[in-house]
């Protein structure tokens, strides 16, 4: 059970280069997201999507863009890489379910296993 | 602003022992918590979970309180194991509509000394 999949794991980028991210999850889950993880940061929000054709900006949005044609693939663009977008970065899914007669959001993340990313 | 705040960048615990981890918000619409534990190159997985209708959730030889009074939230593992040893995170949420958001704290990384 692949769960949630992030490639590549590794990439260096020189200032100025452009660069995809790929996510995708195979546990039809509605809700995907990107992290940036940061020493003394924690986990940062950079952008979420709540189903196919939805997608919102999080806490720290600049310099990335993001899509979601399909419920199982989320991708994070860098437009022009910069040396404060080193981090990594983890791509998460999650589901929700019916209470209180609307869906609620479990919060229960699953996280892919991260990619790490230097820009020079 | 960081709304959920862990001040103890470490914790050293000896096998066997009791391991409390703190957290602290400031954000009083919160009312879901959150902890995820994550090893060195993994993704965080989700532990355990806690509504603010409740102040206490176990599972197993975790247990999460909650303190609304005190914007205060506390992880305890008993007893601790090596295989504990992982950094952790509190995270925060509310009103928990579809597109709701977690707001995670920057972890603690515990340590168990066999």
């Amino acid at each position: 059970n692949a769960g949630v999949t992030q490639t590549p794991k590794f990439q260096v980028l020189k200032t100025g280069q452009s660069m995809t991210l790929q996510c995708a999850q195979d546990m039809n889950h509605e809700y995907m997201s990107w992290y940036r993880q940061d020493p003394g940061m924690g986990l940062r929000l950079i952008h979420y999507s709540v189903g196919a054709g939805i997608t919102d900006q999080g806490e720290v949005p600049n310099g990335y863009n993001v899509s979601r044609s399909t419920t199982e693939d989320f991708p994070l663009r860098l437009l022009s890489a910069a040396p404060s977008q080193t981090s990594v970065y983890f791509c998460a899914s999650s589901y929700s379910r019916w209470g209180r007669g609307t869906r609620i959001f479990t919060g229960e993340l699953f996280f892919g296993e991260g990619s790490r990313l230097t820009v020079l | 602003d960081q709304q959920v705040k862990q001040n103890s960048p470490s914790l050293s615990v000896q096998e066997g022992r009791i391991s409390i981890l703190n957290c602290d918000y400031t954000n009083s619409m919160f009312d879901y918590f959150l902890w995820y534990k994550k090893y060195p190159a993994e993704g965080p997985t989700f532990l355990i979970s806690i509504s603010s209708i409740k102040d206490k959730n176990e599972d197993g030889r975790f247990t999460v309180f909650l303190n609304k009074s005190a914007k205060h939230l506390s992880l305890h593992i008993v007893p601790s194991q090596p295989g504990d040893s992982a950094v952790y995170f509190c995270a925060a949420s509310s009103s928990r509509a579809l597109n709701e958001k977690l707001t995670f704290g920057t972890g603690t990384r515990l340590t168990i000394i066999p």
